[in-house]
């Protein structure tokens, strides 16, 4: 099992560029998390899906944040325009959805995303 | 009501010492806390996690303790290693349907060989 493959590992980019980070997930894996970690807030989630479907995007900060997973196995996280403050790692992670066995979230390795 | 808190944010310990780290939370329908261990350019990775209709949970070096009257857990490394330093995260979530884990702060232990 090659776990959750996140790509790129780094990314640097311009202010007010489109950035799109993506992942895939566990196979078999059906609920699929986004978060943000930075020193000063830690791990934030910025969305989930289950089977696909966005559950909560509460974490989502505005709304140049959109994320979309048109099937099991490929998700993205897009920002447009991208601005510095956007600078931080950024992780997926899948798991086993509730009812299933609460086996715990596996994270990818992360995006490290650096907007200059 | 949604927050999980981390102490401390950062500990030294020596090799083979014990390393206690602790967690806090208020909503009580929080019904599963597991840790994450985090090395640099890595994820968190699921390292244990406890139910609250136990009070300790054991495996090999890391044991959880759980007092659900304080709505405190805690998470012990004993015989602390080298190879045990990194940042370690506590979590809860709400069963039942939602899936959602609300992160601590995390805690950078460093092993002093």
């Amino acid at each position: 099992d090659a776990g959750v493959i996140q790509s790129p590992r780094h990314e640097v980019t311009e202010m007010g560029q489109e950035v799109t980070l993506r992942c895939k997930p566990i196979s078999g894996h059906n609920s699929l998390f986004w978060y943000r970690q930075t020193m000063m807030r830690g791990l934030e989630l910025l969305i989930y899906f289950n089977n696909n479907v966005p559950i909560d995007d509460s974490g989502m900060p505005e709304d140049r944040f959109s994320a979309k997973m048109p099937n099991a196995s490929f998700s993205t996280l897009k920002i447009q325009p991208s601005e510095p403050r956007d600078s931080a790692v950024y992780f997926c992670a899948s798991s086993l959805s509730p009812g299933q066995g609460q086996y715990g979230y596996t994270f990818g390795s992360g995006t490290r995303l650096t907007v200059v | 009501q949604q927050q999980v808190k981390q102490s401390p944010q950062s500990l030294i310990v020596q090799k083979g010492g014990i390393s206690i780290i602790n967690c806090a939370y208020e909503n009580t329908a929080f019904d599963y806390f597991p840790w994450y261990q985090q090395f640099p350019g890595k994820g968190p990775a699921l390292l244990i996690a406890i139910r609250p209709d136990v009070s300790e949970k054991k495996e090999g070096r890391f044991t959880i303790s759980f007092n659900k009257s304080a709505k405190q857990f805690s998470l012990h490394i004993m015989d602390s290693q080298p190879g045990d330093s990194a940042t370690y995260f506590c979590a809860a979530s709400k069963g039942s349907g939602t899936y959602k884990y609300i992160f601590g702060t995390g805690t950078r232990l460093k092993v002093l060989a």
